[in-house]
């Protein structure tokens, strides 16, 4: 059964600085979605990642993700108050022939001006 | 294009009772999906549609039913309501292989059953 482990779970830091969120799931998947959600909205897609290797990058934010590792990162850099927000993982079950999604638990961040 | 719409937006029920929350996507997408997300917690899938007539229980399905008569429409139906479903439920859809991937969500109905 698929898991999905994000760490850390909430993430408090200064504006300026840098920080990556880690997203670990336990079985093969070779692709991986990251989502944002902002306060009391719904979420929208943030990076699609296809395939092992993969890195995308937008402004202050870049994904990436090794499907041999099982493992997806999402690398913030400099880091303002408009990146305050909760950051989903969610990889895709299709090796598992089901379309079952698990989504990671969360990454509250909250970047202090 | 309106994407993918739900109502109601908010709604309260009381313990026993019925409701169905609507969901339309107006993308042409095969896959959908509901969901429901707990109070500061992540998302857990109740249930999927692959196509129309064709839907699977997700990793929270009890309590919960679905129909998939078109592409466009996967109503979430709520059997004899208890709080334990006060939560906020999300829609969404995708078309994997095409030009969409990802999912894309609806606005969410906030339930609360008292």
């Amino acid at each position: 059964e698929l898991k999905v482990e994000q760490n850390p779970l909430f993430l408090s830091m200064q504006e300026g600085k840098n920080y990556t969120i880690y997203c670990n799931y336990s079985t093969t998947s070779d692709r991986l979605y990251w989502y944002r959600q902002d306060p009391g909205k719904s979420l929208e897609s943030l990076f699609v990642l296809l395939s092992n290797g993969a890195v995308k990058q937008e402004g202050r934010l870049m994904a990436s993700l090794d499907t041999k590792a099982r493992l997806s990162t999402l690398h913030i850099t400099a880091a303002v108050h408009d990146l305050s927000a909760t950051y989903f993982c969610a990889p895709e079950p299709r090796n598992s022939g089901t379309y079952k999604y698990i989504f990671g638990t969360g990454t509250r961040l909250k970047v202090l001006a | 294009n309106a994407g993918v719409t739900q109502t109601p937006k908010f709604r309260i029920l009381k313990i026993g009772q019925s409701m169905t929350l609507q969901c339309t996507q107006d993308m042409n997408h095969n896959y959908m999906y509901w969901y429901r997300q707990d109070p500061g917690m992540g998302l857990k899938l109740i249930y999927y549609s692959v196509g129309a007539g064709i839907t699977d229980k997700g990793e929270v399905p009890n309590g919960y039913n679905v129909s998939r008569s078109t592409t466009e429409d996967f109503p979430l139906r709520l059997e004899l309501a208890a709080p334990s479903q006060t939560s906020v439920y999300f829609c969404a859809s995708s078309f994997p292989g095409q030009s969409s991937y990802e999912q894309y969500f609806g606005p969410g109905t906030r339930l609360t059953v008292t």
